[in-house]
């Protein structure tokens, strides 16, 4: 069965550190890939998605992620973050299109001002 | 944002209550979805609908009755629900089944 995994289930963090939150997958054919945030009291919210073509990925406010096929992993990146930035990040997979989607159990971020 | 909207956002029900929880979606989608958020666990999947027919059911619990009465709306049925039923039931749509899916706001559920 395909499934997900988010290393790390809290990260705390100052301002204007760098953070980078793994998340590796189990599915070995052609995946679709997504990073959703829930910000505290906010519904869940796209953050960015891969299809296919270039392997890093640009999503909003200043994430990026990288699709490493080989290493079957999707890491989510933020050069510098914000206290705003505080929230869960989850990460999700599916199985090209036309296919389930299926969620990592999320990492708690906390970013202190 | 208004595109999935969900009612109520709170909602405490005892045992023996019945209870429906109600999606919209303002977004033209043709796909709409089910998932329950509970603590320290991943999203679980419940419920997808595709074109307004069932086209998974991912081994719920028959306390949980699920309709779809058009592609614009969803809702949840819930009837003799149990405390570990507690948790955060999230509404989803998509403009295809399983393509890029956006998320209501959730209701918030007790059951005591």
């Amino acid at each position: 069965a395909q499934s997900v995994s988010q290393h790390n289930h809290h990260v705390i963090l100052s301002e204007a550190a760098s953070l980078e939150l793994g998340c590796n997958y189990s599915y070995g054919g052609t995946v679709n890939l997504f990073w959703y945030v829930q910000y505290p009291g906010q519904h869940l919210q796209l953050l960015l998605k891969y299809f296919s073509g270039d392997p890093l990925v640009k999503g909003i406010k200043g994430f990026e992620a990288e699709f490493i096929k080989s290493k079957f992993s999707f890491n989510l990146r933020k050069p510098s973050v914000q206290w705003s930035d505080t929230a869960e990040y989850f990460c999700a997979v599916s199985k090209a299109a036309g296919n389930k989607l299926t969620f990592g159990g999320g990492t708690r971020v906390l970013v202190k001002p | 944002e208004t595109g999935v909207t969900q009612t109520p956002r709170h909602l405490v029900m005892g045992m023996t209550n019945k209870k429906s929880l109600k999606c919209e979606q303002h977004l033209g989608h043709n796909a709409m979805y089910w998932y329950k958020q509970s603590a320290k666990k991943p999203l679980e999947l419940m419920f997808v609908y595709s074109l307004e027919e069932r086209v998974e059911n991912n081994s719920v619990p028959s306390r949980f009755s699920p309709e779809c009465p058009n592609s614009s709306h969803l809702f949840l049925h819930l009837h003799t629900l149990q405390p570990e039923d507690s948790a955060l039931y999230l509404c989803a749509s998509s403009q295809g089944e399983w393509e890029t899916q956006y998320f209501g706001p959730g209701t918030r559920l007790l059951v005591l």
